[in-house]
């Protein structure tokens, strides 16, 4: 069964701690995306993945960190430079980038307190 | 870069009627147009997308226009039932590029 999946479904940490979050696809995607989404703000872009060992910014990439060793892995670090992590994130994949759809992951809460 | 405005941001209508949401763009690179849908505490799913080398594109109740002279795209839901009540995210994106998304429209279906 192919799809994209993100663990944990929740997570909480304490402030000042680095927290990595984890995306596994296998749908054999080129492209891999996180997104940040907060109560009626929409979704708005952390990293991408074009390629593996590739990535680059999105709109909102301070704090967080990401890397692509693997096609199927894009893990994303939330580190203590982050003013306001506590939020829910999504991860999504796609064939390639910008012309095909995205499929996204069920989505990891994060709670900094 | 570029920026994607989405409206309305909530839209009420009953159980039968058609609803509108309407996206604009601001890059004339963009060419691809998707729209998704999110059911509470569940993951964006696409419901319809359009490339622009066509106008119009529809799928049963849904069907989505471009306009790429105006560099706008509207999602029509036709016949509308209780289950369609979602938030609705428009997106813009082209060749190796990043999608950016709207900022939603929380339609609901009043039975």
């Amino acid at each position: 069964d192919g799809g994209i999946t993100q663990s944990p479904k929740y997570l909480f940490r304490k402030e000042g701690q680095n927290v990595t979050l984890s995306c596994e696809q296998n749908l054999n995607h080129d492209a891999m995306y996180w997104y940040r989404q907060d109560p009626g703000q929409g979704l708005r872009l952390i990293y991408y993945s074009q390629i593996v060992n590739d990535f680059q910014k999105g709109d909102i990439a301070e704090g967080y960190s990401v890397s692509r060793e693997k096609k199927e892995s894009f893990p994303l670090t939330v580190t203590s430079a982050q003013k306001n992590p506590t939020a829910f994130y999504l991860c999504a994949s796609s064939i390639s980038a910008g012309n095909s759809p995205l499929h996204f992951g069920n989505g990891t809460r994060l709670t900094v307190t | 870069g570029e920026n994607v405005e989405q409206h309305p941001s909530t839209l009420s209508v009953q159980e039968g009627d058609s609803a509108v949401i309407k996206c604009t763009y601001s890059d004339s690179a963009s060419n691809y147009f998707p729209w998704y849908k999110q059911e509470l505490g569940k993951r964006p799913q696409l419901i319809i997308d359009i490339r622009s080398n066509v106008g119009e594109k529809k799928d049963q109740r849904i069907a989505v226009t471009l306009n790429k002279t105006a560099k706008h795209f509207s999602l029509h839901i036709t016949e509308t039932q209780p289950e369609d009540s979602a938030v609705y995210f428009c997106a813009a994106s082209k060749n190796a590029g990043k999608s950016t998304f709207g900022d939603g429209t929380t339609l609901t279906v009043k039975p």
